[in-house]
């Protein structure tokens, strides 16, 4: 069944300590998103891809990183993670093709650094 | 810069009753808006968008280009349109992508 996953969905884990929070998915999707968002507040795009090979920062400034070895897998980690770190994190993907394609949205992951 | 805003965090209101969550919309270029939706215990998902004028479960949204608005509406609301409501707006130029509003948490009261 096409799905995007999110793993872990909730993590809490020390500072200092180096995490990743995986996304897949199986759509066939070229263009992957991760988002930020704080309670209440409002999402912000911190890294995407247009495929393979392809990331890019986005408009929220991140001290993580991303890769994109493969179409269907794009992860992210931090290296030390921090208190201020502590957020919830959401993977997107969408087709390459066209401008106004809706994003589809994985579950998310809950992260909590003490 | 591009901005959406939606200045209500919270909306209650009765079933039966009309329903409309604000947005209102910065950006330089022309716009397509998008509605998003997240149910309880659900994803975050697409409810509609600007470009395909389409109604979906008896909401509408009007682009208001003149007041860059883009409010999403509901004759009468149901139980079931509980939800958090999250308004944005794609960037057409350069690498497309989403900016959201704060979001609109939607309670409808029995």
């Amino acid at each position: 069944e096409a799905d995007i996953y999110q793993t872990p969905r909730y993590l809490v884990i020390g500072t200092g300590k180096k995490i990743t929070l995986e996304c897949s998915q199986t759509m066939g999707h070229d263009k992957m998103y991760w988002y930020q968002q704080d309670p209440g507040m409002e999402l912000h795009l911190i890294h995407y891809s247009y495929g393979v090979n392809s990331t890019e920062k986005g408009d929220l400034s991140s001290e993580s990183t991303v890769s994109r070895i493969r179409t269907e897998h794009f992860p992210l980690t931090l290296e030390s993670a921090r208190p201020s770190h502590t957020s919830q994190y959401l993977c997107a993907s969408s087709p390459l093709a066209g401008v106004y394609n809706e994003q589809f949205f994985g579950p998310g992951t809950r992260l909590t650094v003490l | 810069a591009q901005r959406v805003t939606q200045p209500e965090k919270l909306l209650s209101v009765f079933k039966g009753a009309p329903v409309e969550l604000k947005c209102n919309y910065s950006y330089s270029g022309s716009p397509e808006l998008f509605w998003y939706v997240q149910y309880s215990r659900q994803r975050l998902q697409l409810l509609l968008r600007h470009i395909s004028r389409e109604s979906i479960k008896g909401f509408t949204a009007d682009l208001n280009k003149g007041e860059t608005s883009f409010h999403l509406k509901k004759p009468f609301a149901q139980e079931e349109d509980s939800a958090m409501y999250y308004c944005a707006l794609i960037t057409v130029q350069g690498a497309q992508k989403l900016v959201f509003g704060q979001g609109t948490r939607l309670t409808i009261n029995p």
